[in-house]
């Protein structure tokens, strides 16, 4: 089945403890995106990657590291997390050029303490 | 910014077409209009997309009007799992970044 894969689901964590979402796709994409959702902002881009070793900066990339080692995973790091970065985070793909229709992961609910 | 503007809610009876409405008065020749879903706090879900001709696939259909300033999603027979937020987003497909506004939410009741 062609899905996005996100670990933790759930994590809730303590200011300054570093932390690593994972995120995997098995679709070959090329794209890949991270995404933050807190209420009355809707969503917004983070980070995102058009291939292997290349990256670059979303709308909010302060506080978040990202690296594109492989094709399929895309793994988000918070060095040092803190409580603003409480958030729903949703990780995104697809194909590029042309990334019409992205499929996105089931997210992850992140609380800093 | 979102590029767009979306009414906050929508009621729908089940088993009748749902149309949502889209103003994307600032679109640009290049741009297209996406439309996403998202049914609770689960992961966005891809809709359809148009540049500028009325699409359809086996969810929705797009309608574009002809100066390209508004759109319209069509879902033809709502039912209960319809129910979420529905996104229209404009964008180029040459960047692959999505801004989504507030959207719709859309209740589909029995």
């Amino acid at each position: 089945e062609a899905q996005v894969t996100q670990n933790p689901r759930y994590l809730i964590t303590v200011t300054g403890k570093k932390l690593t979402v994972t995120c995997s796709q098995n679709m070959n994409h090329e794209y890949m995106s991270w995404y933050r959702q807190d209420p009355g902002l809707g969503l917004r881009q983070i980070y995102y990657s058009m291939n292997v070793e290349v990256t670059d900066k979303g709308d909010v990339p302060e506080g978040y590291k990202v690296s594109r080692k492989e094709k399929r995973n895309f793994p988000l790091i918070l060095e040092s997390p803190s409580p603003n970065q409480t958030s729903l985070y949703f990780c995104a793909s697809s194909l590029w050029p042309s990334p019409v229709e992205q499929f996105f992961g089931p997210g992850t609910r992140l609380t800093v303490l | 910014d979102a590029k767009t503007t979306q009414p906050p809610s929508m009621d729908c009876a089940e088993g009748r077409a749902a149309n949502l409405p889209c103003n994307h008065s600032t679109i640009s020749g290049n741009e297209y209009v996406y439309w996403y879903r998202q049914i609770h706090s689960q992961g966005p879900q891809y809709i359809i997309h148009g540049l500028k001709n009325n699409e359809t696939n086996e969810m929705a259909s797009l309608i574009i009007t002809e100066d390209r300033k508004s759109s319209t999603l069509i879902l033809p027979h709502a039912t209960l799992r319809d129910t979420a937020v529905y996104y229209c987003i404009v964008g180029s497909s040459n960047t692959g970044k999505l801004i989504f506004g507030q959207g719709t939410t859309l209740q589909v009741k029995p």
